[in-house]
Formats: C-alpha cells, sequence, structure tokens
C-alpha cells in the first residue's frame, strides 16, 4: 500500500526556519516526482514546490529562494527546507506522489503537517 | 501567474449532474494536457479524481468526467450521492514557467 506521512510541522517565529519531512513507502520511490502542496486555514490549495525523479527541481513564485526541496532516495524520503518564514506560510503542508513524472496528477496524499508562523 | 477560476459554490439533487467550470489561459489550462480535478472532504486530504484532462484513476467512479474546451476545464458528476458533498479544485501545468496552479476550489452541496 502507497504510504506518505509527513513530518515536522510546529510553531515558528516569523523569519525562522524548519524543515519538513515525508517519509515514502510501498512504492519505488526514485522512479516517481514528488511535491509539497499547502493549505491556510479555511482557504483552498495551493501547490509550493516540486521534484522530478531526476532531481529537477520547481517552485512557486511566492516560495521561491525561501523554500528548498529535496529528495534522498535513499531513505525514500522527501524534504521540505523553509527559510525567512512569513505569516503568510501558515498552512497545512501536505507531501504528494505524483502518477509518475512532474506534474501528472498526484494520486498519493499525505495527512498533513501544520505550519504555524507567529509571534 | 495567477490562480485558476472557479466558482465558489455549486449544488444539485441526488441523482442530478451538475458540472464545474476552471477558467484558465492559452498559457496553462489552454496549452497543456496535465489539467487535474481532486475531491476534499472536511479535514481530509485531497483525492484524485481526474488527471490529464479527462482520465480518471482505477477506483474512481464513472461517474466523474473530465472535459476541456479552449481554456477552460470541466468536471461532471452524474447521478450525484450523499457522499459526493466535498471540496472540488482544478489544477493545470503552466509550462513555459514550470509551476502548477490550483483553482480556488467549488465547494459542492447535496441539497
Amino acid at each position: 500500500e502507497v504510504q506518505v506521512l509527513e513530518s515536522g510541522g510546529g510553531l515558528v517565529q516569523p523569519g525562522g526556519s524548519l524543515r519538513l519531512s515525508c517519509a515514502a513507502s510501498g512504492f519505488t520511490f526514485d522512479g516517481f516526482a514528488m511535491n509539497w502542496v499547502r493549505q491556510a486555514p479555511g482557504k483552498g490549495l495551493e501547490w509550493v514546490s516540486g521534484i522530478s525523479s531526476g532531481g529537477s527541481t520547481y517552485y512557486a513564485d511566492s516560495v521561491k529562494g525561501r523554500f528548498t526541496i529535496s529528495r534522498d532516495n535513499s531513505k525514500s524520503t522527501l524534504y521540505l527546507q523553509m527559510n525567512s518564514l512569513r505569516a503568510e506560510d501558515t498552512a497545512i503542508y501536505f507531501c504528494a506522489k505524483d502518477l509518475d513524472f512532474f506534474p501528472r496528477g498526484f494520486d498519493h496524499w499525505g495527512q498533513g503537517t501544520l505550519v504555524t508562523v507567529s509571534s | 501567474q495567477s490562480a485558476l477560476t472557479q466558482p465558489p459554490s455549486a449544488s444539485g439533487s441526488p441523482g442530478q449532474s451538475v458540472t464545474f467550470s476552471c477558467t484558465g489561459t492559452s498559457s496553462d489550462v489552454g496549452d497543456y494536457n496535465y489539467v487535474s480535478w481532486y475531491q476534499q472532504h472536511p479535514g481530509k486530504a485531497p483525492k484524485l479524481m481526474i488527471y490529464e484532462v479527462t482520465k480518471r484513476p482505477s477506483g474512481v467512479p464513472d461517474r466523474f468526467s473530465g472535459s476541456r474546451s479552449g481554456n477552460t476545464a470541466s468536471l461532471t458528476v452524474s447521478g450525484l450521492q450523499a457522499e459526493d458533498e466535498a471540496d472540488y479544485y482544478c489544477s493545470s501545468y503552466a509550462g513555459s514557467i514550470k509551476i502548477v496552479l490550483f483553482g480556488g476550489g467549488t465547494k459542492l452541496t447535496v441539497l
């Protein structure tokens, strides 16, 4: 069974940093693109970043230069390093597996991890 | 790049059909086949319902169908059931700038 499980969320002050992790299982991790999608409280979905199976990276304008996506295929784990955090980054962050290549469609999602940016 | 445009709400009675629209531009919805639709129940993770404009993942009922005309994609749900009540989001690849856009979502109410 395909599973993706996010961790690393929490409360951080504006300007601070946080690293999210997404542990994947049930599929050949290095063969699939992966993504981060966020949802602010009571709001819609916003794509944040994606990474191809080969390591090419893609970012939304709202996070470019502040967030870094990466993957460790040996650990079947996806990461999102978030720096210079702002109040508007407060959201549930979902890890989402692509059907195969980026961005064909996000077919498996985790339950999300909540990031709160507040003083 | 702006988000895709979706009507905020829609409704229908059990057994009826309802169609959601998702309007983009010639740089995203109108130019790439990577249009997807997601269903999200309150407090749950989104679920992929349609990918590549018209394709259904295994396990998604054939009551759900996708289409596109120009810069507007559509999701039709036929034979409405109570469990279809949820938020529906469209997404599209904007290939020239290599990003994924989501719509604001449509809340479906089954009367």
